[in-house]
């Protein structure tokens, strides 16, 4: 089984519209948790980190559910420029090491 | 703040040759630095972690001797692919991390292609 699993998609939604991406992960000691946002041949960049108490940042709604290991990413009024891949990332126990999904892929069209 | 430059960001060489990436951290000090590669339509994958003034812990399956890293000092990391072949070919990536968050900074990543 993989540490981390995302769907790799792609979603393909109009502007405007809601999507959410779910993530699991395996170790359930893990600490910190993280969506990253990667655009095509690009690095990776932060895009929030994930709290037990889910959090929010303008459009984009975080959960952890530690008890199912499990992760989302909700997009809300989608915008052409959100398309990119979007990467669950998960810490390995006490260590700085990141454990990244394969990501998923999401394209917005007009 | 926390940007980190990488160099080059591209390059080609010859199969048997050596190439040296560079990665700095321009506004922080980075005790930790990391290398990743990432082969198309993958995921990250993560090298090696790299301590300031100490040497390289390797993740498994990754040769040490192939490739070599040195952290000498707080802002600046290289990572030499020694004897370069064909399916060295990749995308490396580093990132650096200051702080006790976890988060982690990236470079914008070298793309190196082996012919």
């Amino acid at each position: 089984r993989k540490e981390v699993e995302q769907d790799p998609g792609p979603f393909n939604v109009p502007e405007g519209a809601t999507v959410a991406f779910n993530c699991t992960y395996s170790n359930s000691a893990s600490q910190s948790f993280f969506w990253y946002r990667q655009d095509c041949r690009k690095e990776p960049k932060l895009l929030m980190s994930v709290y037990s108490s889910g959090n929010e940042d303008g459009r984009f709604t975080a959960q952890l559910n530690r008890a199912s290991q499990y992760i989302s990413l909700l997009i809300r009024d989608s915008k052409l420029s959100d398309s990119a891949t979007y990467l669950c990332v998960v810490n390995v126990y006490n260590t700085d090491k990141l454990i990244f999904g394969t990501g998923t892929r999401l394209q917005v069209f007009p | 703040g926390a940007v980190v430059s990488q160099h080059p960001s591209w390059v080609i060489c010859k199969s048997g040759t050596s190439v040296k990436i560079e990665c700095r951290s321009l506004d922080f000090q980075a005790t930790t630095m990391f290398w990743y590669r990432q082969f198309p339509k993958q995921s990250l994958m993560l090298m090696a972690t790299s301590n300031e003034g100490s040497k390289a812990t390797y993740e498994q399956g990754v040769e040490k001797d192939k490739f070599l890293i040195n952290h000498a000092s707080l802002t600046l990391s290289t990572l030499t692919v020694t004897s370069a072949h064909p399916e060295d070919s990749s995308f490396y990536i580093c990132s650096a991390s200051g702080t006790a968050t976890y988060e982690q900074y990236f470079g914008p990543g070298t793309r190196l292609t082996v012919t």
